[in-house]
């Protein structure tokens, strides 16, 4: 059974500073591992979506990596401001199985 | 097309109470998934629909809990005699085959 961990649960930063985020998966026999933004009491924003094939993916600020032999991906965000408070989750797809797997998530906060 | 669309955001009921909510995805994906999300957890795989098919649905789906996408448009998922486990927020999205997921902004339900 695939479970996927994020560590920490919270995290406060100072604005301007970058950060990363941690995601951790049990099976790396992965189809595709997708970074979701949510806004409290809102639905899932798609950040970056990384199939098993690559290593890291990129938009704007945001960098996603991928390690399947460590069952591993992090999250980087450069330049943090206060509008990137919020929850940050990690989702994995295996082969042969249409769900997601979500992590808790970990609750960003950007201090201005 | 905006985006995925759920009806009503926000449903009080009391325990015993039957309540249905809406997904309407967008108009060219063909698969539609339901997920549960409640306090502080990620989302969980609920059921998932290609076209008008229910293809998979997760032990979590009680017998009190059916789905239905009649015409391979929008979907319903309706709760029977609901119970105060059952307060969450109920997310629907909708993909083209092995692409992103678009999640509509979710139905919070509340069970007194």
């Amino acid at each position: 059974k695939q479970e996927v961990t994020q560590i920490p649960a919270a995290l406060s930063v100072p604005e301007g500073e970058n950060l990363v985020l941690n995601c951790s998966f049990t099976d790396s026999a992965i189809y595709n591992l997708q970074w979701f933004r949510q806004d409290p009491g809102k639905g899932l924003t798609s950040l970056l979506l990384i199939q098993s094939s690559q290593r890291e993916q990129t938009s704007g600020r945001l960098n996603a990596s991928l390690d399947k032999s460590s069952g591993r991906s992090t999250l980087y965000i450069a330049a943090s401001q206060p509008g990137d408070s919020a929850t940050y989750l990690c989702a994995v797809r295996v082969f042969g199985n249409e769900k997601l797997t979500f992590g808790t998530g970990t609750r960003l906060t950007i201090i201005p | 097309d905006t985006g995925v669309s759920q009806d009503p955001r926000h449903k009080i009921t009391k325990r015993g109470q039957n309540v249905t909510f809406r997904c309407d995805p967008i108009s060219e994906h063909n698969r539609l998934y339901w997920y549960r999300q409640t306090l502080g957890q990620g989302p969980e795989f609920l059921t998932y629909f290609q076209n008008e098919a229910q293809l998979e649905k997760s032990r979590l789906l009680s017998d009190r809990f059916s789905a239905e996408r009649p015409k391979g448009s929008f979907s319903t998922l309706e709760i029977q005699r609901t119970e105060q486990g059952d307060s969450a927020m109920y997310l629907c999205a909708s993909t083209p085959p092995a692409n992103v997921l678009t999640f509509g902004a979710g139905s919070r339900l509340t069970v007194l």
